[in-house]
């Protein structure tokens, strides 16, 4: 298995633009969720999602949006990007099960500087 | 909602040392505790965890520690090595949450 695969691994934007950040799981986990971490700083949940056709919001999700057409696909829509969404961003994943939580497994993470 | 506070924010010790990262918790309903690991410029990797049901858990010189009663959880690091330098974060979940609450982070220095 792959586990959770992210693309792009860096990008630069010129502010107003547009962007999608993809992240896919082989792992046929139930839950995906994108963070970003700021330099030196922790995780900050920007929206989750529990299954295909459902998604909510996090802590930070202002400028952007995401879908989740497929189990395995859970993209991330930047519409119109502000330096304060300089970031790097990670997508992970995780199983529900009936015998209690489960840890994450995340992606390798996108770098975006936005100028 | 759960708050995790974590601490020390920053811990330097010498090669061989011990380390010892604490979290605490606000839920009581919480009963899953995971770490992560990451190192510079890579993802976070979970190292260990445990569940409410057991007090103690260990992994070669990982160990994690749980006190149910005072709502705080320890990560434990024996003969620490240069390798083992990295920022570590704990969570905490309950049965009924998919979403972790995770602590600021602690960065670890391990100095050769």
């Amino acid at each position: 298995n792959a586990g959770v695969t992210q693309t792009p691994k860096f990008r630069i934007l010129k502010i107003g633009q547009s962007m999608t950040l993809q992240c896919t799981q082989d792992m046929n986990h139930n839950y995906m969720y994108w963070y970003r971490q700021d330099p030196g700083m922790g995780l900050k949940l920007i929206y989750y999602s529990v299954g295909a056709g459902i998604t909510d919001k996090g802590e930070v999700p202002n400028g952007y949006n995401v879908s989740r057409s497929t189990t395995e696909d859970f993209p991330l829509r930047l519409e119109l990007a502000a330096p304060s969404q300089t970031s790097v961003y990670f997508c992970a994943s995780s199983r529900k099960t009936g015998t209690g939580n489960q840890p994450q497994h995340f992606g390798d993470g996108t770098r975006l500087s936005i100028l | 909602g759960e708050n995790v506070e974590q601490h020390p924010s920053t811990l330097s010790v010498q090669e061989g040392d011990s380390a010892v990262i604490k979290c605490t918790y606000s839920d009581s309903a919480s009963n899953y505790f995971p770490w992560y690991k990451q190192e510079l410029g890579k993802r976070p990797q979970l190292i260990i965890d445990i569940r409410s049901n057991v007090g103690e858990k260990k992994d070669q010189r990982i160990a994690v520690t749980l006190n149910k009663t005072a709502k705080h959880f320890s990560l434990h690091i024996t003969e620490t090595q240069p390798e083992d330098s990295a920022v570590y974060f704990c969570a905490a979940l309950s049965g009924g949450s998919y979403i972790p609450t995770f602590g600021r982070g602690t960065s670890l220095i391990v100095h050769p």
